[in-house]
């Protein structure tokens, strides 16, 4: 069965310092894979999606990047973090091949507190 | 543009009456419409999805929802509610059905509360 894995499950950091955020797919091949943030426990946000390695697509231009050095691997980052950013970070993967291919299926999640 | 309503932020339900989560679209062509539950501090979880044939949709959990093409509804439901389906729950559309990359719009989320 496929698991999906997020770490760090909660972080918090400094204004203006560097943001990694690691998401993983277990039992699975070449997933389309999604970064969703959630403001104030509700309304996800769409951040980033990918249909393959190395292949991102971003939705809103903010302060954040995503990449996906490996097939089932998906980070997203930032270089300097505002306090904007905020939130509970969620990972989802769905597979573009089989009958239940339009299911996403979410991760634990991240919540990050930027102060 | 397209679009998912969840008109309502609140739905409060004694436990053991029925419950109904409302969900209304606005999406080109025929979307693919999924339910999905949110306890605090945990990902989202699947609990159903229409993709076609029956208008009504059963789920994990006893949950179930009704697709109303006319009235660009998914509206989801129970027949007795437990005080365990206390949650956050999101509706979301599918609109492209001809693409690969499965990209979901979700509502705003309506909070569940089942009193005991």
């Amino acid at each position: 069965s496929q698991t999906i894995h997020q770490w760090p499950a909660t972080l918090v950091q400094p204004v203006g310092s560097p943001l990694s955020l690691e998401c993983t797919v277990e039992g699975t091949s070449n997933p389309n894979l999604y970064w969703y943030r959630q403001a104030a426990g509700r309304g996800l946000q769409l951040l980033f999606y990918s249909v393959g390695i190395g292949q991102i697509s971003s939705e809103v231009p903010q302060n954040l990047s995503a990449s996906r050095p490996q097939d089932r691997q998906f980070i997203l980052s930032s270089k300097k973090l505002l306090l904007s950013d905020s939130g509970f970070y969620l990972c989802a993967w769905s597979n573009p091949f089989r009958g239940e291919k339009d299911t996403q299926y979410f991760g634990p999640g991240t919540r990050l507190t930027v102060l | 543009a397209q679009s998912v309503a969840q008109p309502e932020d609140q739905v409060n339900v004694a436990e053991g009456n029925p419950l109904t989560v409302k969900c209304t679209y606005s999406v080109s062509g025929n979307p693919y419409l999924f339910w999905y539950v949110q306890y605090p501090n945990r990902g989202l979880q699947f609990l159903l999805k229409y993709i076609t044939g029956d208008n009504l949709v059963k789920g994990s959990y006893g949950f179930e929802a009704e697709f109303n093409k006319s009235q660009t509804s998914f509206h989801l439901k129970k027949p007795s509610a437990l005080v365990s389906d206390s949650a956050l729950y999101f509706c979301a559309v599918r609109p492209d059905r001809g693409s690969t990359l499965g990209r979901l719009y979700f509502g705003r989320g309506t909070q569940l509360t089942v009193w005991p």
